[in-house]
This record gives structure tokens, C-alpha cells and sequence, in this order.
């Protein structure tokens, strides 16, 4: 049980355009999902956190209007890197905790996401 | 500060010995939830073990336990019998903000288990 999916695992990318990551919760409902970045050899950055209908909450630092992200269902949450640039080439990663408040998070295998 | 410090960059255990990670944290919070993950190569965030702070019974997984002292604000991993399987990074992490927290992670302890 909680498995978490996201997709795509891997994905190039030419600047200046989008790109939409999604996360999916397989087997459980997900009230809260969490987006992270991770940079080579590093620890895992919480970028936000996202309850399901309601607007998301980013992190000091991170533009939110360059990572967009929602959660339209208890199942599905997407961040989309808009208008993406070489520096925004990185890991990342969700993970998405269930309905009862276990404090538990899942997480996603994540999406190496690479910007030429 | 909420900080959560992995000392050791990297460990190193022989096939079937005993190795203990350490972590040490920081909060002002009583009640909060302790993690080790685990990310092998393939980079999937695993869980190892959780441990929530009001329980003083150490929790444990088959091969893998914790030496949590509270006071202390210590959250050691110890892995037995090691098995070529569990190298990879391990970061330790603890929640904060309630019962749909967030989590803040250490920078992680790289394993390596030799044959």
C-alpha cells in the first residue's frame, strides 16, 4: 500500500517553455501533498505544500508563480515549471500523506527534469 | 532554529555487522514524528522507520531500530546484519507545523556496504 506515482521520470526540455509534472496517489487519498526539490548529492527542499482545493503554500524563496502548482483531487496533484530555464534543471520529487493524519509521507519515485 | 544534523557524511559497514547513524534535531514543539528515509540509487524516498516523540518505546523494523533519546534531541538509526541491499543515502527527518506537518531533512549519510 501507498504508492505514489509521478510522471514523467524523466524529461528534456528546450527554455522557455512548460513543463507539468504530475503525482498521483495509487492507493489512498492524499489530503496533503508536498513538492520537493532535490540538487545533486543534496537533501530534499520543501518548495510547497498543496491541500486538495485550496491554494497551495510555497516556501520562502520559491517563485509561485514559476511553479505552478494544484491539487484539483485527492488523488492528483501537478506542478508545472513555467517558462522553464537551465537553472531550473533538477530533481523533483512529491510525496503525499493520507486522510488520517498518520504523518507519514509517500513518496513519488520523482522527475529529473532537465532544461537545454 | 529548526535543524536536523546528520554528522556523518558517510559510513561504511562490512556484509552482516552492525552500523549506527546519528541525528540530532532541534525543536520547540512536544509533540512531533521522527523519520529515517532511505534513497538508493534509483533515488525513491523509502521509509525505514518513524518514530512518534511521546512514545519512549524505541521503535523497530526487523533489521532496522532506533535509539531515540528525547532530552537529548537524538535519533540514532542502527541497522543489523547489514545486507549489500541497504547501501544508499539515508536522511533523517522530523515533521513540524502539526499533524499534516512538513518535514525538514538532515543532508543525509551515505552508506556503503562492503562484501
Amino acid at each position: 500500500g501507498a504508492v505514489v506515482s509521478q510522471h514523467p521520470s524523466r524529461v528534456i526540455c528546450k527554455s522557455g517553455t512548460s513543463v507539468k509534472i504530475e503525482c498521483r496517489s495509487l492507493d489512498f487519498q492524499a489530503t496533503t501533498m508536498f513538492w520537493y526539490r532535490q540538487f545533486p548529492k543534496k537533501s530534499l527542499m520543501l518548495m510547497a505544500t498543496s491541500n486538495e482545493g485550496s491554494k497551495a503554500t510555497y516556501e520562502q524563496g520559491v517563485e509561485k508563480d514559476k511553479f505552478l502548482i494544484n491539487h484539483a483531487s485527492l488523488t492528483l496533484s501537478t506542478l508545472t515549471v513555467t517558462s522553464a530555464h537551465p537553472e531550473d534543471s533538477s530533481f523533483y520529487i512529491c510525496s503525499a500523506s493520507d486522510v488520517s493524519p498518520s504523518d507519514t509521507q509517500y513518496f513519488g519515485p520523482g522527475t529529473r527534469l532537465t532544461v537545454l | 532554529a529548526q535543524t536536523v544534523t546528520q554528522s556523518q557524511p558517510e559510513m561504511s559497514v562490512q556484509e552482516a555487522e552492525t552500523v549506527t547513524l546519528s541525528c540530532t534535531y532541534d525543536t520547540s514543539e512536544s509533540d512531533y514524528y521522527l523519520f529515517w528515509y532511505k534513497q538508493p540509487p534509483s533515488r525513491q524516498m523509502i521509509l525505514v522507520i518513524r518514530q512518534e516523540a511521546y512514545k519512549q518505546q524505541n521503535a523497530t523494523e526487523n533489521r532496522f531500530s532506533v535509539n531515540f533519546q528525547k532530552a537529548a534531541k537524538s535519533f540514532s538509526l542502527k541497522i543489523s546484519d547489514s545486507q549489500l541491499g541497504d547501501a544508499a543515502m539515508y536522511f533523517c527527518a522530523r515533521n513540524y507545523g502539526g499533524s499534516q506537518g512538513n518535514l525538514i531533512f538532515g543532508k543525509g549519510t551515505k552508506l556503503s556496504v562492503k562484501p
